[in-house]
Formats: C-alpha cells, sequence, structure tokens
C-alpha cells in the first residue's frame, strides 16, 4: 500500500521548452502532495505544498512561475517547468501524505523524475 | 522551526560490522522523526519513524533508531552491515512546521567487501 508514482522517470528537452512531470497516488487519496528538487549528492529541498483543489504554497525562492503546480484531483499532482534551462536541470521528486494513509505527518515518495534541459 | 543535522557526510564500514547514522534534531514541538534511504537515482523508502509510542523504534532491513529527547537524537544503528545496505540515509523531522518534513544533509554509507 501507499504506492506513489512519477512520470516519465526522466526527461531530456531543449532549452526554453516547458516540461510536465506527473505524480499519481496510485492506492489511497492524497489530499497533500509536495515537490522537491534534489542536486546531485545533496539533500531534498522542498519546493512546495499542493492540497487538492487549492493553489499551491511555494517556499521561500522558488518561482511560482516558473514551477506551475496543478493538484487537481486526490490522487494526482503535476509540476510544469516552464521555460526550462540548464539550471533547471535536477531530480524532482514527489511525495504524498493522505488521510488514508498512516499519520504523523509520514509522507510516501515517488521514485522521482530526471530533468535534463539541453 | 525545525532542523536537522547529520553527523558525517560519508561513512564507510566494513561487511558485517556495526553501522551507526548519526541524527540530531532541533524542534519547537514535540517531533516526528523518520529515517530514509535512498538508492541511487530512486526516491526514499521510508527505514522507521518515531512517533512518540516508543523510543527505540525497529524499522526494515534490519535496522534501528532510538529517541533520545535530553540528547535530542535518533541515531540509526544496524548490528552488521551488508553490500546492499550502501546507500545514501536521510533523517527527518515533523512536526512545528505542519505537514512538512524537514531534512538532514544525508549520510552516504560505503559498505567495504
Amino acid at each position: 500500500g501507499a504506492v506513489v508514482s512519477q512520470h516519465p522517470s526522466w526527461v531530456i528537452c531543449k532549452s526554453g521548452t516547458s516540461v510536465k512531470i506527473e505524480c499519481r497516488s496510485l492506492d489511497f487519496q492524497a489530499t497533500t502532495m509536495f515537490w522537491y528538487r534534489q542536486f546531485p549528492k545533496q539533500s531534498l529541498m522542498l519546493m512546495a505544498t499542493s492540497n487538492e483543489g487549492s493553489k499551491a504554497t511555494y517556499e521561500q525562492g522558488v518561482e511560482k512561475d516558473k514551477f506551475l503546480i496543478n493538484h487537481a484531483s486526490l490522487t494526482l499532482s503535476t509540476l510544469t517547468v516552464t521555460s526550462a534551462h540548464p539550471e533547471d536541470s535536477s531530480f524532482y521528486i514527489c511525495s504524498a501524505k493522505g488521510p488514508g494513509t498512516t499519520s504523523y505527518n509520514e509522507q510516501f515518495f515517488g521514485p522521482g523524475t530526471r530533468l535534463t534541459v539541453l | 522551526a525545525q532542523s536537522v543535522t547529520q553527523l558525517g557526510s560519508h561513512v564507510s564500514v566494513s561487511e558485517g560490522a556495526l553501522v551507526l547514522l548519526r541524527c540530531n534534531y532541533s524542534s519547537s514541538v514535540p517531533p516526528y522523526l523518520f529515517w530514509y534511504v535512498q538508492y541511487p537515482n530512486q526516491g526514499l523508502q521510508l527505514l522507521l519513524k518515531y512517533t512518540s509510542a516508543a523510543t527505540l523504534v525497529k524499522g526494515i532491513n534490519g535496522f534501528e533508531a532510538e529517541f533520545k529527547k535530553s540528547e535530542t537524537s535518533f541515531h540509526l544503528t544496524k548490528p552488521s552491515a551488508h553490500m546492499s545496505d550502501a546507500a545514501e540515509y536521510f533523517c527527518a523531522v515533523s512536526g512545528a512546521a505542519g505537514n512538512k518534513l524537514t531534512f538532514g544533509g544525508g549520510t552516504r554509507v560505503l559498505v567495504k567487501p
């Protein structure tokens, strides 16, 4: 139980294009999902918290217009990197917390998406 | 505010030896504490969690951690390292910032044969 998937697992795009990453909770409803960014050999940095049906809450320093987050259903959140540039290349990981999962703020993580911008 | 400090960005152990990964936290409210493991190019897998039920927490793959409030610590141990334990380990705290998890910097474990 509590499986989270991400699609795609890796993506290569040209500079200036937009990329959409999907995060799905497969066997539970996730009222809250999180998006993280991880640079090589570094820890996870929280980018934003998305709650189903409402606007995402972004962490300080994260550009809202560049990283568009949509949480339209209880099982799907999407992260769109708009006008991607090489410095946006990173490993993006989502996680989910929901009423059907264990409490104590436990998060279940997706496998991550490797984004490379040429 | 909450924070996590993991002492040692790299730990090297021999196969069969004790694994000890250190984690100290700061939280203005009673914390929930987690240890996650990350294998290369993968997401995070929960090893164990402290939720105030018991100070000694047993997790998967033979790992356990002890919550020590007086030391604000939650160190992770495994009596005998296996080659498959080579990975990155993250300690995380939640509680003071709502649903958010705050991660430590991570500790990379290398297991020598």
